[in-house]
């Protein structure tokens, strides 16, 4: 059974940091892009940033975190990581990691996410 | 690309059929997925490729379109079904999007 448990979340001042970690089991880690995707207060669900497979080390992020935020993976250790500096009340929110699945076809790749964690909790105040 | 749900909130009764819809602001081929999200419960993968249900999603919940207009149905309500759906598009990302979700909620 596929299992994701994030970790690290917590209370942080404005333009303050955290570190998210995401444990993986279940699953070969190092054959799958990951995701972080986050849920804001009353809001809906907004991608955060993609790592790709160890086959395929590409990362994106959302324009809202790109210079802020920075994906990273440890296929030795199954785990999935978020750093997250210079942190705002606009971050506030609960981050999922979320496993993708899909296919490739003409040079590109189509990856919907298959599972998730469930949540850990960022809050951003002072 | 822009992902818009409707209605933003659905009543039906148990038993009844629901019928939840998510338009593209541009084609995404079948290049979009469901998702159901509970309180407290981590979003779960109901469709992908427009129409394939996950692994162990009932047969009652179904999804069709393409190209901008897509639809989950779900064919007879059961108390478990009442929650927030979201659709998603990956078929041009980065960023993939989501809609901003349909509440389904008991008549």
């Amino acid at each position: 059974e596929v299992q994701l448990v994030e970790s690290g979340g917590g209370l942080v001042q404005p333009g303050g940091s955290l570190r998210l970690s995401c444990a993986a089991s279940g699953f070969t880690f190092s054959s799958y892009s990951m995701n972080w995707v986050r849920q804001a207060p009353g809001k809906g669900l907004e991608w955060v940033s993609y790592i790709g497979s160890s086959g395929d080390r590409t990362i994106y992020y959302a324009d809202s975190s790109r210079g802020r935020f920075t994906i990273s993976r440890d296929n030795a250790r199954d785990s999935l990581y978020l750093q997250m500096n210079s942190l705002g009340a606009e971050d506030t929110a609960v981050y999922y990691c979320a496993k993708g699945q899909g296919y490739c076809s003409g040079g590109r790749c189509y990856n919907w996410f298959d599972s998730w964690g469930q949540g850990t909790l960022v809050t951003v105040s002072s | 690309i822009v992902m818009t749900q409707s209605p933003a909130t659905l009543s039906v009764s148990p038993g009844e059929r629901a019928t939840l819809s998510c338009r593209a602001s541009q084609s995404v081929s079948s290049n979009l997925a469901w998702y159901q999200r509970k309180p407290g419960q981590a979003p779960r993968l109901l469709i992908y490729g427009a129409s394939t249900r996950a692994t162990g999603i009932p047969a009652r919940f179904s999804g069709s379109g393409s190209g901008t207009e897509f639809t989950l149905t779900i064919s007879s309500l059961q108390s478990e079904d009442f929650a927030v759906y979201y659709c998603q598009q990956y078929n041009n990302w980065p960023p993939y999007t989501f809609g901003q979700g349909t509440k389904l909620e008991i008549k």
